[in-house]
């Protein structure tokens, strides 16, 4: 069966300071893979997919970045965190242009 | 852009009653519609996925969908107060390019 890690759960960072969160899937070959977040008060805003290794589509212009180094594994970075940047980041899969498996998500508290 | 709009509740229902919620989306091309549901503090839980016109029933859970109407629902027979949460409608249309999330139902079963 497919699982999806994704960590850290929690995380707290200073302004300005940079940020990576990894999400690695397991149990299947070439996932769409998805950068969501969720602020509070707010729906999920989709940030970054990925159809392949390589291959980022963003969705919102921000200061944050996504890479795809392997098939299976979607990081999501930052140079330097803003306080807008809380909120709860949640990387998902997809077997193919259907319905979006999600991780346990990271909650960021930019301070 | 695509849209999608639920009521943001909270909605409360008696214990063993049915709870209804609704969404409606703007995108007239979509092609694929579930229903999540997140508990809070957590990510959110694919519990229903409809493709077609009409209803769908697992357990508890029925979707309904009317593309005309461009309207989509979800019944929870016999509600247990397991089942409050929030409950998520996401549309995503025929590419690669992610789930459009609604802010989600708050639904509280009352004992």
């Amino acid at each position: 069966s497919q699982t999806i890690h994704q960590w850290p759960a929690t995380l707290v960072q200073p302004v300005g300071s940079p940020l990576s969160l990894e999400c690695t899937v397991e149990g299947t070959s070439n996932p769409n893979l998805y950068w969501y977040r969720q602020a509070a008060g707010r729906g999920l805003q989709l940030l970054f997919y990925s159809v392949g290794i390589g291959q980022i589509s963003s969705e919102v212009p921000q200061n944050l970045s996504a890479s795809r180094p392997q098939d299976r594994q979607f990081i999501l970075s930052s140079k330097k965190l803003l306080l807008s940047d809380s909120g709860f980041y949640l990387c998902a899969w997809s077997p193919r242009n259907t319905e979006a498996f999600f991780g346990q998500g990271t909650r960021l508290t930019v301070v | 852009q695509k849209e999608v709009e639920q009521n943001s509740g909270p909605l409360s229902v008696p214990e063993g009653a049915i709870a209804s919620l609704n969404c409606t989306y703007s995108d007239r091309v979509s092609q694929s519609f579930f229903w999540y549901r997140q508990y809070s503090g957590k990510s959110p839980e694919l519990i229903m996925s409809i493709y077609s016109n009409g209803d769908k029933e697992d357990g508890r859970f029925t979707a309904q969908l009317n593309k005309a109407s461009q309207y989509v629902s979800l019944l929870i027979r016999d509600s247990q107060p397991s089942d409050s949460a929030t409950y998520l409608c996401a549309v995503r249309g025929g590419g690669a390019d992610g789930l459009t999330f609604g802010k989600g139902t708050h639904l509280i079963i009352q004992p």
